[in-house]
């Protein structure tokens, strides 16, 4: 079965203390793999799309890579503005050829000033 | 540019009622996914529809239902409401089908309360 975990669940950071989320996927036909940022009460913001190991995105203070196996996301010296939930999704492609983006549960991250 | 357009934001039904979301597309985009967001499991794919076909389907009982008008605008049905129904629902469009591209964008979702 097609999986995404997101760890840690939650994270708390200091104002400018940089850190990593993780995102370690198990998907037949990986087609891309999305980074979103969600606010409460909010539908999720795209922030990056990676479609093979290697690649690297950057936004401000975020940096997005891929592996094989997994994404990190790297927040560098976050500010309280960058507390958000962080959703990872893969889409995948099944042997029928039907596309659909499967989510992980997301990291809260709470940055403090 | 417009975005995604969710109604209605907020709604309170009782067990055994049925209940509509629909959901605008941004201009210009074809394809439009339902999902459902609950505290426990999190964003769970409920299906797509692209020139008014459903081309994917979740697993989820057949009380949820959906269709894509020609306009590009979707409407999602749940019948016979259930507890555990109450969720966020969240629209979202893309330009195509299985598109990759710059993702998908998201409304604001429907928060649904079943009591």
């Amino acid at each position: 079965e097609d999986q995404v975990t997101q760890s840690p669940e939650a994270l708390r950071l200091q104002e400018g203390e940089s850190s990593s989320l993780n995102c370690s996927y198990t998907v037949s036909g990986l087609r891309g793999l999305f980074w979103y940022r969600q606010d409460p009460g909010k539908g999720p913001e795209f922030l990056f799309t990676l479609y093979s190991a290697g690649e690297e995105k950057e936004k401000e203070r975020l940096k997005a890579t891929l592996t094989k196996k997994e994404s990190f996301l790297h927040i560098t010296a976050p500010k309280p503005e960058d507390s958000a939930t962080y959703l990872c999704a893969v889409q995948n492609q099944d042997q029928g050829g039907s596309e659909k983006l499967v989510f992980g549960k997301g990291t809260k991250l709470t940055v403090n000033p | 540019k417009a975005g995604v357009t969710q109604t209605p934001r907020y709604l309170i039904k009782t067990r055994g009622q049925q209940v509509t979301l629909s959901c605008s597309p941004i201009s210009g985009h074809r394809s439009v996914s339902w999902y459902q967001q609950t505290p426990g499991q999190g964003l769970q794919f409920l299906f797509e529809y692209f020139s008014e076909t459903q081309r994917n389907k979740g697993n989820f009982p057949g009380r949820f239902s959906g269709r894509q008008f020609s306009n590009s605008r979707s409407e999602m049905n749940v019948s016979t409401l259930e507890l555990g129904d109450s969720a966020l629902y969240l629209c979202a469009s893309s330009l195509a089908y299985q598109w990759t591209g710059n993702g998908y964008t998201f409304g604001s979702g429907t928060r649904l309360t079943v009591v």
